[in-house]
């Protein structure tokens, strides 16, 4: 059975600061992976997404990800936020298609002025 | 990728009644899911609607509490029934567009049962 840890519930930063959200996630198989960012009152967005190929994946809005397949983790990152990353991100895992994903409880991205 | 549109996008309810919200993607997509969202909590996923057949149910789902339509692909119905204010939660639907693993989510149907 898949799982997905997020480290960290939430996460304050100063704009133009740098950011890491972190995921562990838990698989007997190869895996997709995905991050979604969730605003508010609106559905979630996808960030980005590992399916296979290159560790290092871009995304949208300069967030990227790197997998870790012996650490199985997959943090994402941001060189410079800005208050309008202010949301809500989750982890998911999938172990088939991407419908059928196990998400993270959620890290609550807060950036200040 | 496709452009999913719910309805209603909020609503508040009484408890012992029953709702359906709709789902309708502007393209066909292979799969359709159901996912909860309770508040403050993540997404689980309810069940994968299947064109013409009877949805797939995840663990602790039930076709009774959460009847399930998907006449077609590019439309499908959750209906919550005799609700109690524990069912209060964000149903968001989602879809798999063909050859793309990646998942469209609606902006969700608030439900807040009284």
């Amino acid at each position: 059975a898949q799982s997905v840890t997020q480290l960290d519930s939430q996460v304050p930063v100063f704009e133009e600061a740098p950011v890491e959200l972190r995921c562990n996630y838990s698989s007997s198989v190869s895996v997709y992976l995905f991050w979604y960012v969730q605003y508010p009152n609106q559905g979630l967005q996808l960030l980005l997404k590992y399916l296979s190929g290159s560790t290092l994946v871009k995304g949208i809005n300069g967030f990227e990800a790197e997998f870790n397949k012996s650490q199985t983790s997959f943090h994402l990152r941001k060189p410079s936020v800005h208050i309008s990353d202010t949301a809500e991100y989750f982890c998911a895992v999938s172990e088939t298609n991407a419908g059928k994903s196990t998400f993270g409880d959620g890290t609550t991205l807060t950036v200040k002025p | 990728s496709a452009v999913i549109s719910q309805k209603p996008s909020r609503d508040i309810c009484q408890r012992g009644t029953s709702l359906t919200i709709q789902c309708q993607v502007d393209s066909q997509v292979t799969m359709m899911f159901w996912y909860r969202q309770q508040p403050g909590q993540s997404l689980t996923l309810i069940a994968t609607a299947n064109q013409g057949s009877e949805a797939t149910y995840e663990s602790g789902f039930v076709i009774d509490k959460f009847p399930i339509s998907r006449p077609n692909l590019t439309f499908s119905t959750l209906t919550v029934s005799n609700m109690s204010p524990e069912d209060s939660s964000i149903y968001l639907c989602s879809a798999l567009s063909s050859g793309a693993n990646v998942l469209t989510f609606g902006a969700g149907s608030r439900l807040t049962v009284l």
